[in-house]
């Protein structure tokens, strides 16, 4: 069974830092790695999906890495803002589905 | 265009009871499923279609029933309602296209108290 872990649970930076939120996974046969922003009570929004094949995406301030062979994912985010304050989750879907496997989520708070 | 959405936003029910969670895409996605959040344990998969007519169970299908009759629903029935099943219930879609599995959308959640 897949296993996501996502390491720090939670992250302090001040506003303006450029951070980077980790994700590791235990089944390199991973179809696409995804990454979500959740708000308190809210749903999950999509930020950046990476097909197997890649190995990075860019979205504005967003670059979400992955490497299968290591089993790891990335989310840089650059030029922190208080807006981005978030739970931020990264999830593996497997070959043959679209099931996906969740970690448990970075807490950011960016203090202004 | 509404995306993925969900009723009731909160409920609450007592040991026994019986519910169905709803859940509608207007995107014409093939694929749908219902995942509940527990703290300190992630998202995990309850059930999930690959379109009307299919259904098949993920990691934690006990207690909860599904069908899908058309493209755009794909209800989550409660059969008979236990304290183990408070959480926070969320519906995604997605496209299933030999091109490629793609983005998953959610919904904005429905959470239930089971007393």
């Amino acid at each position: 069974k897949q296993e996501v872990t996502q390491i720090p649970a939670a992250l302090s930076v001040p506003e303006g830092e450029n951070l980077v939120l980790n994700c590791s996974f235990t089944d390199s046969a991973i179809y696409n790695l995804q990454w979500f922003r959740q708000d308190p009570g809210k749903g999950l929004t999509s930020l950046l999906l990476i097909q197997s094949s890649q190995r990075e995406q860019t979205s504005g301030r967003l670059n979400a890495s992955l490497d299968k062979s290591s089993g790891r994912s990335t989310l840089y985010i650059a030029a922190s803002q208080p807006g981005d304050s978030a739970t931020y989750l990264c999830a593996a879907s497997q070959t043959g589905a679209n099931n996906l496997f969740f970690g448990t989520g970075t807490r950011l708070t960016v203090i202004p | 265009n509404a995306g993925v959405t969900q009723t009731p936003k909160f409920q609450v029910l007592k040991t026994g009871q019986s519910m169905t969670l709803q859940c509608a895409q207007d995107m014409n996605h093939e694929y749908m499923s219902w995942y509940r959040q527990d703290p300190g344990m992630g998202l995990r998969l309850i059930h999930y279609s690959v379109g009307a007519g299919i259904t098949d169970q993920g990691e934690v299908p006990n207690g909860y029933n599904v069908s899908r009759s058309t493209t755009e629903d794909f209800p989550l029935r409660l059969l008979s309602a236990a304290p183990s099943q408070t959480s926070v219930y969320f519906c995604a879609s997605s496209s299933w296209t030999s091109g490629g599995r793609g983005t998953q959308y959610f919904g904005p959640g429905t959470r239930l108290l089971v007393l």
